[in-house]
């Protein structure tokens, strides 16, 4: 029940075009739902976050849509750029405590 | 605004012997936690402290991990005596609360031959 299944576990896209990475969970106690980016070599940076009184949240390119009752969530990188190139985690949290997805590889083609 | 520091950046050690890490989480962050990465993987929580105190240890092998907080600043994390499976990054990380936004340093390669 404490597990974030994310999908897919790599993603191709061509450059411009529109990136969709997916988790669902099962504990419906999770109040915040962050999105970390990872580049090689480098930590975890916390790319946008949500928290489910709303259903979308929107940071320029980046949007999550999160739908509550299906126990869902997704980012969407809009116009996807060589530069978008890394690995991506979604995560939920819950009293204090943060579980992760597995992570999606995502490869935007010039 | 430092970031977190982490060092060393690389070590390469033979199984069986021991490593210590260190971490430096940024001014005022009172929640730290050290997780291990696999290569292909996601984090995982190791350790999570409050301050000085340990939060959350549930994932930590005890048997061959130990971390402290002393002063409820800085932290090491030693691994001994190491295992071939032990080989991954060891990332710090902290924020100023138990929610919101995580702050990771560069994270510590470990290679076990």
């Amino acid at each position: 029940q404490q597990q974030v299944k994310q999908s897919p576990q790599s993603l191709i896209v061509q450059k411009g075009g529109i990136s969709i990475i997916n988790c669902a969970y099962e504990n419906t106690a999770f109040d915040y739902f962050p999105w970390y980016q990872q580049f090689p070599g480098k930590g975890p940076a916390l790319l946008i976050a949500i928290r489910p009184d709303v259903s979308e949240k929107k940071e320029g390119r980046f949007t999550i849509s999160f739908n509550k009752s299906a126990k869902q969530f997704s980012l969407h990188i809009m116009d996807s750029q060589p530069g978008d190139s890394a690995t991506y985690f979604c995560a939920a949290e819950s009293n204090y405590q943060l579980i992760w997805g597995a992570g999606t590889k995502l490869i935007i083609k010039p | 605004e430092a970031g977190v520091a982490q060092s060393p950046r690389y070590k390469i050690i033979e199984k069986r012997q021991s490593v210590a890490f260190w971490c430096n989480p940024i001014s005022g962050h009172a929640t730290l936690y050290w997780y291990q990465q696999i290569l292909g993987q996601g984090p995982k929580l190791l350790i999570q402290f409050q301050n000085n105190g340990v939060v959350d240890d549930s994932q930590l092998p005890k048997d061959r991990f130990s971390a402290e907080r002393l002063k409820g600043v800085d932290s090491t994390l030693k691994i001994q005596p190491a295992k071939l499976e032990d080989s991954a990054v060891y990332l710090c990380a902290s924020r100023t609360a138990n929610t919101g936004e995580l702050f990771f340093g560069e994270g510590s390669r470990l290679t076990v031959l």
